[in-house]
């Protein structure tokens, strides 16, 4: 069955610090990889996603993942974190690019941002 | 432009009642999903459509919840007799390409 492993539920890192979330996914063909966040009271706000392609792909707000076929994962990165950046953070993976087929998501992982 | 919008924001049920909740996608987006997000755990798929029709209701937890979309706009998940176990976030989210744009979501309390 199709699964999303985000093995961390909360993190916390120092403001500037660089940040690694992790997410290992089980799929029978090749994934198609989002990763979203979510603020308090927020909806799911896209921050990239892989298809196909380069397998390191950049997003929004300075994030970036790479997905890693031979692991299964698609860990999410940041060189430096910034206080707003505390958020919850879910990765999911979908067939059809996510537009014929509904995702599957992880259960999140929680970043707090110390100062 | 605008966003996917859902209302209410809040709503607060007593057990057994019936509960409308109401999702408007971005404008021509085709595609059209429901999630349900417990707290503290991820969202989980309950049902699709595209345009009009639903394609998709495999992920509906049981037959008092009922989706519909009558127009291929606009679309609304009902839930007759609420239990305490409904209590979540409802999301929406519309696509037209790869992507799904999810609304604020509509959290549900039943007391």
């Amino acid at each position: 069955a199709q699964s999303v492993t985000q093995p961390d539920i909360h993190i916390t890192v120092s403001e500037g610090a660089s940040l690694e979330l992790r997410c290992n996914y089980s799929y029978g063909a090749t994934p198609y990889l989002f990763w979203y966040v979510q603020s308090p009271g927020q909806g799911l706000q896209l921050l990239l996603k892989y298809f196909s392609g380069d397998t390191l792909v950049q997003g929004i707000k300075g994030f970036e993942a790479e997905f890693k076929r031979s692991q299964s994962s698609f860990n999410l990165r940041k060189p430096s974190v910034h206080w707003s950046d505390a958020a919850e953070y879910f990765c999911a993976v979908g067939d059809h690019g996510g537009s014929q087929g509904n995702l599957i998501f992880g259960k999140g992982t929680k970043l707090s941002v110390k100062p | 432009g605008a966003g996917v919008s859902q209302s209410p924001r809040y709503k607060v049920a007593k057990r057994g009642q019936d509960v409308a909740l109401r999702c408007d996608p971005i404008s021509g987006h085709v595609s059209l999903f429901w999630y349900q997000q417990a707290l503290g755990q991820g969202p989980e798929f309950l049902t699709y459509f595209q345009n009009e029709a639903q394609l998709d209701k495999s992920g509906l937890p049981s037959d008092r919840f009922f989706a519909e979309r009558p127009e291929g706009s606009v679309s609304t998940l009902k839930i007759q007799r609420t239990q305490q176990e409904d209590s979540a976030v409802y999301l929406c989210a519309s696509s037209r390409g790869d992507t799904q744009y999810f609304g604020p979501g509509t959290r549900l309390t039943v007391l």
